[in-house]
């Protein structure tokens, strides 16, 4: 069974500073992938960026970047520079080799303040 | 050109009825999946097509039955509706290999009077 936990249900951050949003997850697969998405107000699924579980580098996608810390099981979203389009709920997922299924945590809610 | 197209977008309907939601999906994808997404926005997977087998099935009522009629096309019927099958029902697809991201679609927000 996989399962993700996101403590966060709301942040907020001033526009143009950075903020980290945090994502813990837990799985028996030695093989994995973890992906965030965004979820803006008008309700369409937006994908950001993927970290494999043999990556030897955190994933970079522009301003987004995840903080990779394997023995801690942890896949932190940055994002850098924040806008006030970035204003949204976050969702962190997993998925097994084999699964072909997305495991989503609850979200964190995200407001960015001019 | 939309990748991942869901219709209707929004569904009212009284209880006890009967209706369909429809997913097409044009990348070319092997995968297809159908997710619920809850009140409190949480997102649960309902079920999974690969090649137009049924891969994923989780716990749900059998009132729900997807179709798939070719790869590209992943329909979900849902018989005799009650209050709580009101939430916002995704469809997304994949390749369906390890490191390739699910896209979705738009979502259809089924209210249930």
């Amino acid at each position: 069974a996989q399962k993700i936990t996101q403590t966060q249900p709301g942040m907020f951050v001033q526009e143009k500073e950075a903020v980290t949003l945090d994502c813990t997850y837990d799985t028996s697969d030695p093989s994995y992938g973890l992906f965030w998405y965004k979820q803006p107000s008008s309700g369409e699924m937006i994908f950001l960026i993927y970290q494999g579980s043999y990556d030897q580098q955190n994933a970079t996608e522009g301003r987004y970047s995840l903080n990779f810390q394997k023995a801690r099981k942890s896949a932190n979203l940055v994002i850098s520079a924040s806008q006030l389009g970035d204003s949204a709920m976050y969702f962190c997922a997993i998925t097994g080799a084999g699964s072909y299924q997305l495991t989503f945590g609850k979200g964190t809610k995200l407001s960015v303040i001019p | 050109d939309t990748a991942v197209s869901q219709t209707p977008k929004y569904l009212v309907t009284q209880m006890g009825n009967d209706k369909s939601i429809k997913c097409e999906q044009n990348l070319g994808h092997d995968t297809m999946y159908w997710y619920k997404q809850d009140s409190k926005k949480f997102l649960k997977i309902m079920f999974s097509y690969n090649n137009k087998e049924l891969i994923i099935n989780e716990t749900v009522p059998n009132r729900f039955s997807p179709k798939s009629p070719d790869k590209a096309h992943l329909n979900l019927h849902i018989n005799s509706l009650e209050l709580g099958d009101s939430a916002v029902y995704f469809c997304a697809s994949s390749p369906g290999h390890l490191g390739q991201p699910q896209h979705f679609g738009d979502g259809t927000r089924l209210s249930i009077l």
